[in-house]
C-alpha cells in the first residue's frame, strides 16, 4: 500500500530533451519535497512546497522546475536534460501538524534517471 | 559547506554485536536529528529521531545519542541482524533553517551471518 508513489521509475534519455518526473501521495501532507542522490554526496533538496500556493527553492534548484499541480501532487521537470543530472531522484511528504517537531519526512520509492 | 558529515561511507559488523554509526554536525541550531534507513531500489525510510534537548532516545534494538558539546550523535544497533544491512542516513531539522532536513553523505552498513 504506497502512500507516496513516484512515475516513471526508470527513465532514460537523451540531452536536451525535456522530462517530467511525477509526485502523488496519499497521506494528506500538505508538504511536498523533491531530493536527488548521488554517490558519495547524500540527499540534496532541489524544491520544496509547504502548500499549493507556496513553492521555494532547495541547494540545487538550478536546471529544474516544478509544479503543485494539487495537494496530492508535486512534479519535477527537467527543461533540457544534461548528462550530470543522472541520478536517483526522492519525492518526500510531511505534515507540519506533526507535534514531535521533528518534521519527518516520507519518501516515494524514487526514479531512476539516465541522461545520455 | 557540509553541514552534515557522515565521515565512514561503510561499516562491517558481525551479526549479534553492536554496530555504531557516527554523524557529527556544524550548525548549532538545529533542533532535531533523524535516522533514516535505505534499502537498495527503496526510498529512505524514518527510523529514529531525537530532539537537541535531550541526549538519548531509545526505540527496541535502536538507541541514538546526542553529545551537543561535540556535536555529534551516534546510532547504536543491538544485536545487528542481517536484515539491518542498508545505508543509513544522519539528517538534522529545525526553525533557523524552516524545518527542512539536512542530510549527510550516509554509511553503508553490512551485517555479516
Amino acid at each position: 500500500d504506497a502512500d507516496v508513489t513516484q512515475t516513471p521509475r526508470n527513465r532514460i534519455t537523451k540531452t536536451g530533451k525535456r522530462i517530467m518526473l511525477e509526485c502523488s501521495q496519499t497521506k494528506g501532507h500538505d508538504r511536498m519535497y523533491w531530493y536527488r542522490q548521488d554517490p558519495g554526496l547524500g540527499l540534496r533538496l532541489i524544491y520544496y512546497s509547504f502548500d499549493v500556493k507556496d513553492i521555494n527553492k532547495g541547494e540545487i534548484s538550478d536546471g529544474y522546475s516544478v509544479s503543485r499541480q494539487a495537494q496530492a501532487k508535486f512534479s519535477l521537470s527537467l527543461e533540457s536534460a544534461i548528462p550530470n543530472q543522472t541520478a536517483l531522484y526522492f519525492c518526500a511528504t510531511s505534515d507540519r501538524r506533526n507535534l514531535q517537531g521533528a518534521n519527518e519526512q516520507f519518501f516515494g520509492p524514487g526514479t531512476r534517471l539516465t541522461v545520455l | 559547506d557540509q553541514q552534515v558529515k557522515q565521515n565512514s561511507p561503510s561499516l562491517s559488523v558481525q551479526e549479534g554485536r553492536i554496530s555504531i554509526l557516527n554523524c557529527d554536525y556544524t550548525n548549532s541550531m538545529f533542533d532535531y536529528f533523524l535516522w533514516y534507513k535505505k534499502y537498495p531500489a527503496e526510498g529512505p525510510t524514518f527510523l529514529i529521531s531525537i530532539s537537541s534537548i535531550k541526549d538519548k532516545n531509545e526505540d527496541g534494538r535502536f538507541t541514538v545519542f546526542l553529545n551537543k558539546s561535540a556535536k555529534h550523535l551516534s546510532l547504536h544497533i543491538v544485536p545487528s541482524q542481517p536484515g539491518d544491512s542498508a545505508v543509513y542516513f544522519c539528517a538534522a531539522s529545525g526553525k533557523s533553517s524552516g524545518d527542512k532536513l539536512t542530510f549527510g553523505t550516509g554509511t553503508r552498513l553490512a551485517v555479516r551471518p
